[in-house]
This record gives structure tokens, sequence and C-alpha cells, in this order.
């Protein structure tokens, strides 16, 4: 029984690509979150979604693109990928009326090589 | 801005030997403070957090963690360590008030085991 589900696990792929992300969640979350962790292991929000609807959106290149088709997934497109992009990328959950204090369940992440 | 401080990269301890891993956060009002653990290849597991009241906090696997307002600090504690402790510990704060659900994250401490 997976909480927060990933695929792929591991994404090898050249630069100038486009390739998605899926994430897919069986909680019952409202709320669910793309985070990327760079090579020193450093983890920073990219976006959120709430019921849908886009609430965070960062400081990232319009070549990322969340899709939140219903709220139980949130896919992350990029599109002509650069070797900056490589990273392992987490997808998250939580639920409640007031976002900020919840526990967010993470995915097991999925590991961006761009070469 | 909130921020998230771990001032120690890499710790290293003996098993059974006790543990401390600081946590310094930056936020003008209550902040809500989470520890996360991240095994090697998997997602973020959360151990413990902190929202109100009590201001030491218990956890899973025999964690522990203090909230010092006085020092702006969370630090993470466990009398006994075990091999299966060593991983990557992650400090983190939410933004509760503004409602966005944004988890700032700290620079992560990686915790060796010696046997």
């Amino acid at each position: 029984d997976t909480a927060v589900s990933q695929t792929p696990k591991y994404l090898v792929t050249q630069m100038g690509n486009d390739k998605s992300i899926k994430c897919e969640q069986n909680l019952g979350h409202d709320t669910m979150y793309w985070y990327k962790q760079d090579s020193k292991k450093f983890l920073k929000i990219m976006f959120s979604y709430n019921n849908k609807e886009l609430i965070i959106n960062e400081t990232v290149p319009n070549r990322f693109s969340p899709k939140s088709p219903d709220k139980a997934h949130l896919n992350l497109h990029i599109n002509s990928l650069e070797l900056g992009d490589s990273a392992v990328y987490f997808c998250a959950s939580s639920s409640a009326r007031v976002r900020g204090n919840n526990e967010q369940f993470f995915g097991p992440g999925t590991r961006l090589t761009v070469l | 801005a909130q921020s998230v401080t771990q001032p120690d990269i890499h710790i290293t301890v003996s098993e059974g030997a006790s543990l401390e891993l600081r946590c310094n956060y930056s936020y003008g009002a209550t902040p809500y403070l989470f520890w996360y653990v991240q095994s090697p290849g998997q997602g973020l597991q959360l151990l413990l957090k902190y929202f109100s009241g009590d201001t030491l906090v218990q956890g899973i696997k025999g964690f522990e963690a203090e909230f010092k307002r006085s020092q702006s600090s969370f630090n993470l504690r466990k009398p006994s360590v075990h091999w299966s402790d060593a991983a990557e510990y992650f400090c983190a704060v939410g933004s509760g008030s503004s409602n966005t659900g944004k988890l700032i994250f700290g620079q992560g401490t990686t915790l060796q085991v010696k046997p």
C-alpha cells in the first residue's frame, strides 16, 4: 500500500529532451507538492497544488510545468532538459484545513540524470 | 525570510552513543517545526513535529526534540544510536500562518554510525 508513489524511479535522458514524472497519492489528501533535491542534498519546494489549483510556484524556469488532473495526481513535465536539471525530484502530499502545520508525506523520489 | 540552519554537515557517532543534531531556525511567528529522516535511496520519513504545547516532543524510533524559543533551536536527540540510524536528517520549518503549506528545509546532516 504505497501512500505516495512516483514513476519512474530513475530517468536518464539527453539534453534538450522533454520528459514527465508522475506522482500519485492514495491518502485522500488535497494538497500535493514537488520538491527538488540537488547534488548537495538541499531540498527546495518547486510547486504546490491544492484541489487541483496552483498555490505555490517558486522561482522555477517555465520549462517546468506541473499538471494536476485530479486531487490524487500531480505530474511534472519538463521541456528542453538541461544539465542543471539533474537532481532527485520528490513528490509529497498533505491534508488539513490549515495546510502549514501538516505532516507532508513524501514519495520515494525520481532521480533524473541529464546527459 | 524564513530559514533553517543545520550547522553540522556530517556527524559520526559510535553505536550505543548518544546523539544530538542541531537545528536553528529564523521565523517571525510561532514556527511549525519538523525533523525528517532520509535513508539512502529513499524518500523522507517524518520523525517528529512541533506545533505548540510541550516543548519536548517524542517521535518515532526513539528520537526526541526540544523546542527552545529563546535560542531559536529545535535540536534532535537520541540516547543510544543504532547502526540503522545512519541516514540523512533534515530539519524543516513550516509556514503555518501563511496557509501555504510550504516547508523550508535545512541543508541536512549526514549521520554515520561506527560499529
